[in-house]
């Protein structure tokens, strides 16, 4: 059984710029969910999809978008990046949260 | 709205201590609860979930326990380690998402 695989592990990007996060889901688990977590602070929700729709979003704006493939991966994108960007990006899989959320090591986004 | 709350923020014991960490929570009306491990610039860990009709779970040296009436979780570390240094994170799971506290900060040393 696999885990939760982000890539890439790092990254650096300039103010303006986009920039696009994969994430593979645990076998069996049809449901990703992608969190920020910035220095110090705990992870905040940015969105969920199942069955490749959204399904839930935080208090994120529209530059924050997602999409889920038929093989329940999923790419978080990110447009015109801002300083305020930098964070630990957290992928995670699960079955519809009946048996609690499987993390990944997560994507370290550097803005400069 | 629901708000997640760890205390302590912050917790320096040496080894062997048994130590409890504590979540609350203001909203009852959760789906389950999970305990998470985060080792500095790394992703997460799952401890230990326990659901909403439960009330502990254990797993080696660690139990947690959930009161969803006053609204509060504690982790129960025993016989602490220098390798259980780490920040350890409650979650509650509002049906579509979780919410975190932010988390306290343990070091164990020798």
């Amino acid at each position: 059984e696999t885990g939760v695989t982000q890539s890439p592990t790092h990254l650096i990007k300039t103010r303006g710029q986009q920039v696009t996060l994969r994430c593979s889901s645990q076998s069996g688990h049809n449901t990703v969910s992608w969190y920020q977590q910035a220095l110090g602070q705990g992870p905040q929700f940015i969105f969920q999809y199942y069955r490749e729709e959204e399904n839930g979003r935080g208090n994120f704006p529209p530059r924050f978008s997602g999409l889920q493939f038929p093989n329940y991966s999923s790419e978080l994108n990110v447009n015109a990046l801002e300083l305020d960007d930098s964070a630990l990006y957290l992928c995670a899989s699960s079955s519809q949260g009946i048996e609690g959320y499987t993390f990944g090591s997560g994507t370290r986004l550097t803005v400069v | 709205k629901q708000e997640v709350t760890q205390i302590p923020a912050a917790l320096s014991v040496p080894e062997g201590e048994n130590l409890v960490l504590n979540c609350s929570f203001t909203d009852s009306a959760i789906y389950n609860l999970q305990w998470f491990r985060q080792d500095p610039g790394k992703g997460l860990t799952s401890l230990l979930l326990i659901q909403s009709s439960q009330r502990e779970q254990t797993s080696g040296r660690l139990n947690a326990s959930l009161d969803k009436s006053s609204g509060r979780s504690t982790l129960y570390i025993a016989a602490s380690q220098p390798g259980d240094s780490a920040t350890y994170l409650c979650a509650v799971d509002n049906t579509d998402k979780l919410i975190f506290g932010t988390g306290t900060r343990l070091q164990v040393f020798p």
